[in-house]
């Protein structure tokens, strides 16, 4: 059973460009969020995607932007980078109504994001 | 609102010792906390959680702690090992906000042999 996968696993950009990293839910799973985690923080939320759509989106500029394909697979696609956007971008999944099984939530190993 | 207060920013414990963690929470709408284990290079894993109906919840070594009325929970690590060494996280969601996660700032713990 194939836990959450994400790519690339780290990646350097330049100030400016775009940038776009990938994610596989939990196998079962169908609901993907995303988080940022800057050096020596906790996760902060960026969105979350159900059936394809964003649900619900935290205090993140429009520059962060996703998707969500027909397998549940997801992508988050941030433009016009800052030199502040480096960070571990992590990929949770979890099931939509799994209020029963205490709505559990895997996070995959992340993506480091550097922008120089 | 949303704020999930951790402390202490890090921790010292000997092999064999108790480590202990803790969280406080302000948004009377969570309703599920989990903790969290993360190592250096590595993504969050799901170490143990807890919903409000329950005082204590243990499984192995680690025990939840929570306390209700007074919006607080904590982590009890027993027996604490070097391999336990790794920075903790604990976080709280509510089910209207459809699992999305706050987290707390982090404890990163030591374990000496």
């Amino acid at each position: 059973d194939a836990g959450v996968t994400q790519s690339p696993t780290h990646l350097i950009k330049t100030r400016g460009q775009q940038v776009t990293l990938r994610c596989s839910p939990k196998s079962g799973h169908d609901t993907v969020s995303w988080y940022q985690q800057a050096l020596g923080q906790g996760p902060q939320f960026i969105f979350q995607y159900y059936e394809e759509e964003e649900r619900q989106r935290g205090n993140f500029p429009d520059r962060f932007s996703g998707h969500q394909f027909p397998n549940y697979s997801s992508e988050l696609n941030v433009n016009a980078l800052l030199l502040g956007d480096s960070a571990l971008y992590l990929c949770a999944s979890s099931l939509m109504g799994d209020r029963g099984h205490g709505n559990t939530i895997y996070f995959g190993e992340g993506s480091w994001l550097t922008v120089v | 609102q949303q704020q999930v207060k951790q402390s202490p920013q890090s921790l010292i414990v000997q092999k064999g010792g108790i480590s202990i963690i803790n969280c406080a929470y302000e948004n009377t709408a969570f309703d599920y906390f989990p903790w969290y284990q993360q190592f250096p290079g590595k993504g969050p894993a799901l170490l143990i959680a807890i919903r409000p109906d329950v005082s204590e919840k243990k499984e192995g070594r680690f025990t939840i702690s929570f306390n209700k009325s007074a919006k607080q929970f904590s982590l009890h690590i027993m027996d604490s090992q070097p391999g336990d060494s790794a920075t903790y996280f604990c976080a709280a969601s509510g089910w209207g906000s459809a699992r999305q996660l706050t987290f707390g700032s982090g404890t990163q713990l030591t374990v000496l042999p």
